[in-house]
């Protein structure tokens, strides 16, 4: 079993539809959990962390995580073409970060 | 720019080369790490520091790769006889000691062995 687990997509969106991307993860005592955007030949970028079960919003983003399932979840309001790209979810069991392999979302026009 | 640089941003090398590359952190940060990246793969862990002191490497991190910080700012990486299995894209992130491990990427250094 991977340590971080997303569906690898692609993930196809219309416009201005809600995107939802999915992780998990099997060491129950992480505490530290981040999701980064990563467009295509560029390094990821940092979007939201979260450490907290429940949801933490930020602009469009809106973090969530249950800790009990062991889910970590990315919703994306108003999608837009720039959203276009893939998303990795990531996770601190320990003293480093442990990446899934990504995501690919499609925003459709 | 106060972000996380790398250098160089590309590197074409041949087989049993040796191959250097740099990161600069951002400046207030004392942790850096660097990761191996492959397409559609996330980045791998390869090995982090805190300050000058390397803490930890990866299993990935053979002896043919080395990593240094020696005075807690700028590091490298240096790939002795690379192979083509090395091919991959570099990537160095940094954090402070606030933040809880947000960790802020460079651009990355893309390493073509042929």
């Amino acid at each position: 079993q991977k340590e971080v687990e997303q569906n690898s997509g692609p993930l196809s969106v219309p416009e201005g539809a809600i995107a939802s991307l999915n992780c998990t993860y099997s060491d129950r005592g992480s505490q530290s959990f981040f999701w980064y955007r990563q467009y295509s030949g560029k390094s990821p970028e940092l979007i939201m962390s979260i450490y907290s079960n429940g949801d933490k919003e930020d602009g469009r983003f809106t973090a969530q995580l249950n800790k009990a399932s062991q889910y970590v979840s990315l919703l994306i309001r108003d999608s837009q073409p720039s959203d276009s790209a893939t998303y990795l979810c990531a996770v601190i069991p320990a003293s480093k970060i442990i990446f899934g392999s990504g995501t690919r979302l499609s925003i459709r026009p | 720019d106060t972000g996380v640089s790398q250098d160089p941003r590309h590197k074409i090398t041949k087989r049993g080369q040796n191959v250097t590359f740099r990161c600069d952190p951002i400046s207030e940060h004392n942790r850096l790490y660097w990761y191996r990246q492959t397409l559609g793969q996330g980045p791998e862990f390869l090995t982090y520091f805190q300050n000058e002191a390397q803490l930890e490497k990866s299993r990935l991190l053979s002896d043919r790769f080395s990593a240094e910080r020696p005075k807690g700012s700028f590091s490298t990486l240096e790939i002795q006889r690379t192979e083509q299995g090395d091919s991959a894209m570099y990537l160095c992130a940094s954090t402070g000691d606030r933040g809880a491990y947000e960790q802020y990427f460079g651009p990355g250094t893309r390493l073509t062995v042929t």
